[in-house]
């Protein structure tokens, strides 16, 4: 299988800060990432699929980018709303595999 | 606009067998190019992709479950199932249906299974 760590495990930023969040897979996995936003109680929502493209309706604030082995997934402006644990997702390999998640705070 | 509901037993003991359909609305399971997955998450832990089916009947498990998991395609009832046998505490989880093409745009809401005696 295909590992994906993302880092860190969790942030904290202020409003209208920059945020970063990385993944990288144990090979190469083109540019099959996702990225998914996930709040407590409800199910995770696709936010960007294949590295950059942004999800119909999504917020332009969220952009993706990378290939191969090294992923980044930016918050340009975070707000409040923002607050969700954040997911990676390959599917160039089966099985899929997800990245251990990234817990987004306010200060 | 499509929507996926998932329903089924919600407590279950050790060692029987963990049984959860997903009903589809607002698309057809026929329509091609789509898998229909299942998904999974711990308590306070991350997600574990489970297996997907297409409306052909195809399937694909994940290896570490491959063992223990069917998933089945009803086109009548545009529906779709999951069952796990010889469940244990740590296939306690929320379980998410979902479509996709690699990407999950669309998920069920989610329904908690407990297994316990």
């Amino acid at each position: 299988d295909i590992q994906m760590t993302q880092s860190p495990s969790s942030l904290s930023g202020s409003v209208g800060d920059r945020v970063t969040i990385t993944c990288q897979a144990s090979q190469d996995i083109r540019k099959y990432l996702n990225w998914y936003q996930q709040k407590p109680g409800k199910a995770p929502k696709l936010l960007i699929y294949d590295a950059s493209t942004l999800e119909t309706g999504v917020p332009s604030r969220f952009s993706g980018s990378g290939s191969g082995t090294d992923f980044t997934f930016t918050i340009s402006s975070l707000q409040p709303e923002d607050v969700a644990t954040y997911y990676c997702q390959q599917y160039n390999n089966l099985p899929w595999t997800f990245g251990q998640g990234t817990k987004v705070e306010i200060k | 606009q499509l929507q996926l509901q998932e329903s089924g037993s919600g407590l279950v003991k050790p060692s029987q067998t963990l049984s959860l359909t997903c009903a589809v609305s607002g698309g057809s399971i026929s329509s091609g190019g789509y898998s229909w997955s299942w998904i999974r998450q711990p308590p306070g832990k991350g997600l574990e992709w489970i297996g997907y089916i297409y409306h052909s009947g195809s399937t694909y498990y994940n290896p570490s479950l491959k063992s223990r998991v069917t998933i089945l395609v009803d086109r009548s009832k545009n529906q779709f199932s999951l069952k796990l046998s010889s469940v244990t505490a740590a296939d306690t989880a929320v379980y998410y249906c979902a479509r996709g093409l690699g990407y999950y745009g669309h998920w069920g809401q989610g329904t908690l299974v407990t297994v316990s005696s």
